[in-house]
């Protein structure tokens, strides 16, 4: 079955960076975009980045921009996002998510991970 | 930027009620959106997309409807395992969250 098994979260200080990672298995990776998707604490969702399935295009939110980078390694199955210059508003449970079309990006999500937390405090 | 708005926020009913969620867009997103349900401590779990199609394994309790600028999701029948968060999302032009419809116990 799917699983989407995000890991890297942590506390840190405001203006530091922090890598997250998103271990898949039970489906083709290489075939699939891939999101990232936050939540600050009792919160609605935002969505923060999203990498075609061949890592050919990468956009993300404006709240982002210019300080991570998404990114993905096929041979291991795993979707990282690099984050710089972390701020306070940063602080989320962030989900690392499948989009739902293989060999397309079609910007809804079929499976999520269970989360991980970044906390952003001095 | 797109944005979506939910209501109501909150919204209080009984096991057996028919409930229903609307979701408003600031422009026309056609039938991009899709909807997903959260419990407390747990991640969203995808229910519709293109605005009425039903994702696998949905109980058919759930339905959605809509196009253009506003959109509905209906439950039936209230079930106890549906007391949760509710988010719309648009996905015409990258992806923009509702900010939420909590469906709690009257």
């Amino acid at each position: 079955q799917v699983q989407l098994v995000e890991s890297g979260g942590g506390v840190v200080q405001p203006g530091r960076s922090l890598r997250l990672s998103c271990a898949a298995s039970g489906f083709t990776f290489r075939s699939y975009g891939m999101h990232w998707v936050r939540q600050a604490p009792g919160k609605g969702l935002e969505w923060v980045a999203v990498i075609w399935y061949d890592g050919s295009n990468k956009y993300y939110a404006d709240s982002v921009k210019g300080r991570f980078t998404i990114s993905r390694d096929n041979s291991k199955n795993t979707l990282y996002l690099q984050m710089n210059s972390l701020r306070v508003e940063d602080t989320a449970e962030y989900y690392c998510a499948r989009d739902s079309r293989e060999m397309a990006t079609i910007w809804y999500f079929d499976f999520w991970g269970q989360g991980t937390l970044v906390t952003v405090s001095s | 930027d797109i944005q979506m708005t939910q209501s109501p926020s909150t919204l209080s009913a009984s096991v057996g009620d028919r409930v229903t969620i609307t979701c408003r867009a600031s422009q026309s997103i056609s039938r991009w959106l899709a909807w997903y349900q959260q419990k407390p401590g747990k991640a969203p779990k995808f229910l519709i997309y293109k605005a009425s199609s039903l994702e696998s394994g949905v109980p058919s309790r759930f339905s959605g409807s809509g196009s253009g600028t506003e959109f509905t999701l209906t439950i039936s029948s209230l079930q106890p395992d549906d007391f949760a968060t509710y988010y719309c999302q648009q996905y015409n032009s990258y992806s923009t969250f509702g900010q939420g419809t909590k469906v709690e116990i009257k």
